[in-house]
């Protein structure tokens, strides 16, 4: 079965500009969380959406957002840019919030605030 | 708060030679414990997991031991290959942490033929 599909892969925005990124989470899973990785400050957690509803948010500025939509494809929003959010951004989908569950990741989109 | 520690890397070894990468948490209870690996220019793979403890993960060679008295998931591989290169990761999904999962710093493991 089709894998989770991230777009665009690659994004060039300038200072103050705002981005929004696209999951399409693996058929039948209903949980997407986002990750944004930096070679500073590794992988860090953005936030996690299960059922449309926010289940989990890390500590990142309210410039950050995101939602999911009935058919579980998940988008997140970085408005008024800045240099420092040129990372890979990870989306990760789940069948469930179980303990055991296994995440799947798409291969990322690179963002580069220039 | 849960937290994940790696060893630094980055690690260059020898193909064939013995692996071992630290990894020790903190977290309240008990944790379900994963290793993923990222390929250059790719996400991030499921390696092998462990969700109580003593149990034993394994894939492809990779092996870590889920061990409760010292907070630990060390992965191990007897034999590594060129294709073995590529970053691990360590990570932890916490009791009430959904589908949220806690990442180590990464370790950068490089295989020289």
């Amino acid at each position: 079965k089709a894998g989770v599909t991230q777009t665009p892969r690659y994004l060039i925005k300038t200072r103050g500009q705002q981005v929004t990124l696209s999951c399409s989470p693996i058929s039948g899973h209903r949980s997407v969380s986002w990750y944004q990785q930096t070679p500073g400050q590794g992988l860090q957690f953005l936030f996690e959406y299960f059922s449309e509803t926010q289940r989990n948010k890390g500590n990142f500025p309210g410039r950050f957002s995101g939602r999911q939509f009935s058919n579980s494809r998940s988008e997140m929003n970085v408005s008024t840019l800045e240099l420092g959010d040129s990372a890979l951004y990870l989306c990760a989908s789940s069948y469930d919030r179980s303990l055991n569950t296994e995440a799947f990741f798409g291969q990322g989109t690179r963002l580069t605030v220039v | 708060g849960n937290s994940v520690t790696q060893m630094e890397g980055p690690v260059t070894l020898s193909e064939e030679a013995f692996l071992t990468i630290n990894c020790t948490y903190t977290a309240t209870g008990y944790p379900s414990l994963f290793w993923y690996v990222q390929y250059p220019g790719e996400g991030l793979q499921l390696l092998l997991k462990a969700t109580k403890a003593d149990d034993k993960g394994s894939n492809k060679g990779f092996e870590a031991t889920y061990r409760k008295e010292t907070t630990s998931f060390h992965l191990e591989k007897g034999s590594v290959q060129v294709s073995d290169s590529a970053v691990y990761f360590c990570a932890l999904s916490g009791e009430t942490s959904g589908s949220r999962l806690t990442f180590g710093e990464g370790t950068q493991l490089t295989v020289n033929p």
